[in-house]
């Protein structure tokens, strides 16, 4: 059974930093590509970062309104994929999202539970 | 960037009835569109891949159609259940980009 659990959210100062994980199950997780979404309270969903398999290149993708602050990365041998976010503000509060992103069928089919983020001081 | 234009934002429909959702993308994006289903406190559900490909295990009253810029996800005969947002994704070209979601309320 294909499974995708993200840990690490909290409550965190703007400023600070925060690893998201999430940990794949049930697929043979480097023939994958991987992404994260988020969504504010009450607001829609957003795309905010992808990382290709090591097959691809391994590259990475992000929304501008992270872009230079968040970085996705991704351990093979554990079939995690990390979002570490730095710089912290508090319009980054939100509920984060893993998806496995695979080709045709396999594209965002599987989704995690989220982690909630809250930026606050 | 893609901008997905999703209408409507809200409906209110009676069970059994028709409902049509519709996204316009800003730009051609072939096929390469995807709508999801969210339930509150819920992780997004995948309904329909590839602009018309029913996701395994979902019901066949749910269908998707279109192509190039206009695409809809059409629910045949509402049912109680189905009270969800729903959103549309465009996965052409970076960044992704979600339609707004349209809430549906079950009358």
């Amino acid at each position: 059974e294909v499974q995708l659990v993200e840990s690490g959210g909290g409550l965190i100062q703007p400023g600070r930093s925060l690893r998201l994980s999430c940990i794949a199950s049930g697929f043979n997780f480097g023939d994958y590509s991987m992404s994260w979404f988020r969504q504010a309270p009450g607001k829609g969903l957003e795309w905010v970062g992808f990382i290709r398999k090591k097959g691809y290149g391994g590259t990475t993708e992000y929304a501008a309104s992270v872009r230079g602050r968040f970085t996705v990365s991704r351990d093979d041998s554990k079939g995690i994929v990390y979002l570490q976010m730095n710089s912290l503000r508090t319009e980054d509060t939100a509920v984060y999202y893993c998806s496995r992103a695979g080709l045709g069928w396999a594209f965002l089919d599987y989704w995690g539970q989220g982690t909630l983020v809250t930026v606050s001081s | 960037d893609i901008q997905m234009t999703q209408s409507p934002s809200s409906l209110s429909a009676s069970v059994g009835d028709r409902v049509t959702i519709t996204c316009r993308a800003s730009q051609g994006i072939r096929n390469d569109l995807g709508w999801y289903q969210q339930k509150p406190e819920k992780a997004p559900k995948r309904l329909i891949y590839a602009a018309f490909n029913l996701e395994s295990g979902v019901p066949s009253r749910f269908s998707g159609s279109g192509s190039g810029t206009e695409f809809t996800l059409t629910i045949s005969s509402l049912q109680p259940e189905d009270f969800a947002t729903y959103y549309c994704l465009q996965h052409n070209s970076f960044p992704w980009t979600f339609g707004q979601g349209t809430k549906v309320e079950i009358k």
